[in-house]
């Protein structure tokens, strides 16, 4: 039973507008949620993080929402960039020093 | 500040061969973590160390697969015999330890059961 769900596998968008990547959760107990970014042939990269007691981080162009009552989060990159295409993974973890449970992935293709 | 080396990047052996993976977290991080990833899915974690400590193994295939991080460092991920249901990438990723949520990882193993 997977924890983390990202439900859209790739979402295209043109350069300057917003992508909204979206993930959904069904463990209440966790207690961060973090986003990652992949390049193909490299490790995931860390971009951004929530913890389960806020509902919004911002850092420069990339903002997490966090919805607890619907176990719903959302990472917006605003404007977007070509070279924000890649995979963005959603993780979540239990306590500050749990195990990282991520999904499955959404491919993000943003076009000149 | 270095990152998470892994080693090697590549490896493509045939079926019931040993294999084994390497990895250098980042320096001061007690947190080490192994995770495989398979083609179009995220990674799921096979073990984590806490220093030397095996603090979460139950995803590990013990019957094949093993792993070490002597003097709570370095650490090695084996496999032995491979299968071609093996072929994946392996990951590193390291962690500060108390009050720090985020994991570094490494570049991974790409590795080919053939």
């Amino acid at each position: 039973d997977q924890q983390v769900k990202q439900n859209s596998p790739s979402l295209s968008v043109q350069e300057g507008r917003i992508s909204i990547l979206n993930c959904d959760y069904t463990n209440s107990m966790f207690d961060y949620f973090l986003w990652y970014k992949k390049y193909p042939a490299e490790g995931p990269t860390f971009l951004i993080s929530i913890s389960s007691i806020k509902d919004k981080n911002e850092d420069g162009r990339f903002t997490v929402f966090l919805n607890k009552s619907a176990k719903h989060l959302s990472l917006h990159i605003v404007p977007s960039q070509p070279g924000d295409s890649a995979v963005y993974f959603c993780a979540a973890v239990r306590g500050s020093q749990g195990n990282l449970i991520f999904g499955k992935g959404t491919k993000l293709s943003v076009k000149p | 500040e270095a990152g998470v080396v892994q080693s090697p990047r590549y490896k493509i052996i045939e079926k019931k061969q040993p294999v084994a993976f390497w990895c250098n977290p980042i320096s001061g991080h007690n947190t080490l973590y192994w995770y495989l990833q398979n083609l179009g899915q995220g990674p799921e974690l096979l073990i984590r160390y806490e220093n030397e400590e095996a603090v979460d193994d139950s995803q590990l295939p013990k019957d094949r697969f093993s792993a070490e991080r002597l003097k709570g460092v370095d650490s090695t991920l084996k496999i032995q015999p491979a299968e071609l249901g093996d072929s994946a990438v392996y990951l590193c990723a390291s962690r500060k330890g108390q009050g720090s949520t985020e994991a570094f990882f490494g570049q991974g193993t790409r590795l080919t059961v053939v």
